[in-house]
């Protein structure tokens, strides 16, 4: 079965700086990855995805994610963070037409 | 905004009681997945319905059920509700493709269950 590992629990950058948080998954295919980001108390925001393609992907609000199948990883990077980011990001794996698995989050804390 | 509403957006309840959450799907979507949050994790899978059928279920008990409707909305309905039930509930539509789908989450229902 697929898994979703993000080590960092918590991040704290300073506004202006880049940021890379990490995701490591487990799955016997090609997966389907996405990012996700949920401020407090609300519901999740799709940031970017990978199906298949360029494994560069850009997504809204300044992200990019880069799938790396040989690191089994799928980090996420922005290169200047700005105060709104401050937020849960959760990186997920999919199947095809089936459930996702969802990592433990990683909160980003940005400092002014 | 995702066009996905959910209803209530806060709960209420005490164990042993029944709870009915609800969820409208985004235009044009046909399967609908629900997801348990609790506070502090990732969101867990508890089932997918697509065309009106159970298409998939994660690690919960069978008093967790849902029905998806000929609109695509949806509900999850959970029985004898016990104090580790309390979390934010998650409802998330997609268009069922050969190629990989993409959900699109609501705003969730926080519910508490005392």
């Amino acid at each position: 079965a697929q898994s979703v590992t993000q080590p960092d629990i918590h991040i704290t950058v300073s506004e202006g700086a880049s940021l890379e948080l990490r995701c490591n998954y487990s799955y016997g295919a090609t997966p389907y990855l996405f990012w996700y980001v949920q401020s407090p108390g609300q519901g999740l925001q799709l940031l970017l995805k990978y199906f298949s393609g360029d494994t560069l992907v850009q997504g809204i609000k300044g992200f990019e994610a880069e799938f790396k199948r040989s690191q089994s990883s799928f980090n996420l990077r922005k290169p200047s963070v700005h105060w709104s980011d401050a937020a849960e990001y959760f990186c997920a794996v999919g199947e095809e037409n089936n459930d996702m698995r969802f990592g433990a989050g990683t909160r980003l804390t940005v400092k002014p | 905004e995702t066009g996905v509403t959910q209803s209530p957006t806060h709960l209420i309840k005490t164990r042993g009681q029944q709870v009915t959450l609800r969820c409208s799907s985004q235009s044009g979507h046909n399967t609908v997945s629900w997801y348990q949050q609790a506070l502090g994790q990732g969101p867990q899978f508890i089932f997918q319905y697509y065309r009106e059928e159970e298409n998939g279920r994660g690690n919960f008990p069978p008093r967790f059920s849902g029905l998806q409707f000929p609109n695509y909305s949806s509900e999850l309905n959970v029985n004898a509700l016990e104090l580790d039930d309390s979390a934010l509930y998650l409802c998330a539509s997609s268009q069922r493709t050969s190629g990989g789908e993409t959900q699109y989450f609501g705003p969730g229902t926080r519910l508490l269950v005392l």
